[in-house]
């Protein structure tokens, strides 16, 4: 079964760049899906960022593009996140998720989340 | 607020029976896309419950069940059991926001 564990600062000053590494186990990013992001703020529902086929192809969140860029790593078999210019309303539990297709995608396995906190 | 309705909260005994409803529009559930369900246990990995609006995945109890009708979704849980105590998704897609979430639905079990 894959398993997803997320890593990356737990504080980002304002106005500066989130970024965020998922690592995929028993399971190879290139055999297929798609790999995305999901944000859940204190208090709120979730949100969808984006997700990046093996191939590279992404789908961002219209919410928040213009500020967000997944990348995927191959060959250490994990992807990334980058938001820009983050403010206090970026404040969030981040959860990396393997996507299904079906007609569209929908995340299937989750990772148990890392909470980033937009402060000075 | 969200795209796609759910009420904040329901609660039932032990051995009852819940649903929870989800309820979209014309651009999302009712333009035909699937919706799938989450549980949520604070602090843990969300868990995929019902995908494509009625499929199981494999280890899920048969006593969760989804349907779809029109513009609105819902999930079912019979027997309710202390563990289902948690925070339930529901998710589609809309041909303007892209993938989209409920706001969440707060299962207490008495």
């Amino acid at each position: 079964q894959v398993q997803l564990r997320e890593s990356g600062p737990g504080l980002v000053r304002p106005s500066e760049t989130l970024s965020l590494t998922c690592s995929v186990s028993d399971y190879s990013i290139s055999t297929g899906h798609y790999w995305g992001w999901i944000r859940q703020s204190p208090g709120k529902g979730l949100e969808w960022i984006g997700c990046i086929f093996h191939s590279g192809v992404t789908h961002y969140s219209p919410s928040l593009k213009g500020r967000v860029a997944i990348l995927v790593d191959t060959t250490k078999n994990e992807f990334s996140l980058k938001l820009t210019s983050v403010t206090a309303a970026d404040t969030a539990v981040y959860y990396c998720a393997r996507h299904m297709v079906r007609g569209v995608v929908y995340p299937d396995f989750w990772g148990q989340g890392t909470l980033v906190t937009v402060s000075s | 607020q969200s795209v796609l309705a759910q009420p904040p909260s329901v609660s039932g005994a032990p051995g009852q029976r819940v649903t929870i409803s989800c309820s979209g529009s014309g651009s999302n559930i009712g333009a035909g896309y699937d919706v799938h369900w989450y549980q949520h246990l604070p602090g843990t990995a969300p868990k995929l419950l019902i995908y494509g609006n009625t499929n199981r995945p494999s280890g899920v109890p048969d006593r969760f069940s989804g349907s779809k009708s029109g513009a609105s979704a819902s999930l079912a849980i019979t027997g309710l059991q202390a563990e289902d105590e948690a925070d339930y998704y529901c998710q589609s897609f809309d041909l303007s926001l892209s993938v989209v979430f409920g706001g969440g639905t707060k299962l207490t079990v008495l």
